[in-house]
Parts: structure tokens; C-alpha cells; sequence
């Protein structure tokens, strides 16, 4: 079946820090791919989205590439903040009917100051 | 003008009791979805409905009954709730053929 693999956290930044969560898939077919956010105490925010092979979602200093053949779907910012500090998630969702996404582990960032 | 709403946002109660969370969205969409999500912070879908009709249920117990009684709400019950049922539960919508999925705030059910 569909999985999502990232890395485990937590990763601590310093602010103004490079940040790269790594992130890759297994799914049939090419499913879509997302980066999601939960900031402390809230809900799940669509962070960055791409929906077929070197599309390059971008939000916020945010971004990352749909990379076919690495089967990965890297998270990158090149200077954090502290109000970056939250959870992410990277998630899939196939093409066919039924829109389920398969969210990976989740990676918490902590940005000090 | 909040998009995904749930009821309520904290829920306390004690083992074998019957319970129900409420969700409801405003931006017309046709499925929406409940995921539970573990004190690891994991995420899991539980159930997915769309235009009233279920489409996903993942191997979820049998306590647990999802009910839509149009395409703007999903409400989840629980009956004989158990320790392990204690965890945060999102609602979310989407478009029936589009990837992206809105969230609620999430109901944090602690079961005791």
C-alpha cells in the first residue's frame, strides 16, 4: 500500500538556520503530495502542494519539488523563525476516487531564538 | 467564517461511556473525513463520506459510527469508549476530486 516516510524529530534550529526535512513515498501510479503544518494547540494547515512529477510547491519561504525519481518530496526554508516552530507533515493522495491521504510521522521543529 | 468546525474541543469522560463529536464545513464541499491522530503525533484516516455515502472506512472498530446527515456535516459516535480510544480526532473536507483537505481544530477526547 501507499506510505510516507520522513524523518523523526525533533530538529532543533537556531533562527535564521537553513531547514530540510527529508521526505519520501511509495505509492502506485503518481499520486499528488503535500506538506502539511500543526502549529502548537491547532489543526492541520495545507503548508505546500504539488500535483505531478518537477512541480515545485512554494508558501510562506517554503518550498519543495515533486522528484519522480527519487520518490521524494523534500521540505526546505532557507531562514526559520521562531514562529516556524511546529509540526509537519508529509503527506500523499493517489488519483483515484476516494482523495485518501497517507501522512508520514510528522517532524517536530523547534526554532530558538 | 470558519471553514471546518468541530464540537466539542475538549471532551473528559470515563470508560464505557457513549459519546459523539460534532464537524461541520462551509465551503460546499462533497467529502468530508475523521483521522485520529496518537499521542506520537501520528495521523490516521478513520472514515471518509462523500455526498452523504461512505467511501473509506479503515479497519476502524465497530464502536466508532460515523453519521451524515447532509454534506456539510459528519458527526462521529462513540459507544463503550476504552482507554485507548483517548486521543485527538480532526474533521476535514475536501473537494471530491481535488487533493487538497481542510482541518478542523480537532476534538482532544481523554478517556478515563
Amino acid at each position: 500500500g501507499d506510505s510516507v516516510t520522513q524523518m523523526e524529530g525533533p530538529v532543533t534550529l537556531s533562527e535564521e538556520a537553513f531547514l530540510t526535512i527529508n521526505c519520501t513515498y511509495t505509492a502506485t501510479g503518481y499520486p499528488s503530495l503535500f506538506w502539511y503544518v500543526q502549529y502548537p494547540g491547532e489543526g492541520l494547515q495545507l503548508l505546500l502542494k504539488a500535483t505531478k512529477a518537477d512541480d515545485k510547491g512554494s508558501n510562506k519561504g517554503f518550498e519543495a519539488t515533486y522528484r519522480k525519481e527519487t520518490t521524494s518530496f523534500h521540505l526546505e526554508k532557507g531562514s526559520v523563525q521562531v514562529s516556524d516552530s511546529a509540526v509537519y507533515f508529509c503527506a500523499l493522495a493517489p488519483r483515484a476516487a476516494g482523495n485518501k491521504l497517507t501522512f508520514g510521522g510528522g517532524t517536530r521543529v523547534l526554532v530558538k531564538p | 467564517d470558519t471553514a471546518v468546525s468541530q464540537t466539542p474541543k475538549y471532551l473528559v469522560t470515563q470508560m464505557g461511556n457513549d459519546k459523539s463529536i460534532k464537524c461541520e464545513q462551509n465551503l460546499g464541499h462533497d467529502t468530508m473525513y475523521w483521522y485520529k491522530q496518537d499521542s506520537k503525533k501520528f495521523l490516521k484516516i478513520m472514515f471518509s463520506y462523500n455526498n452523504k455515502e461512505l467511501i473509506i472506512n479503515e479497519t476502524v472498530p465497530n464502536r466508532f459510527s460515523p453519521k451524515s446527515p447532509d454534506k456539510a456535516h459528519l458527526n462521529l459516535h462513540i459507544n463503550s469508549l476504552e482507554l485507548g480510544d483517548s486521543a485527538v480526532y480532526f474533521c476535514a473536507s475536501s473537494q471530491a476530486q481535488g487533493g487538497e483537505q481542510y482541518f478542523g481544530p480537532g476534538t482532544r477526547l481523554t478517556v478515563t
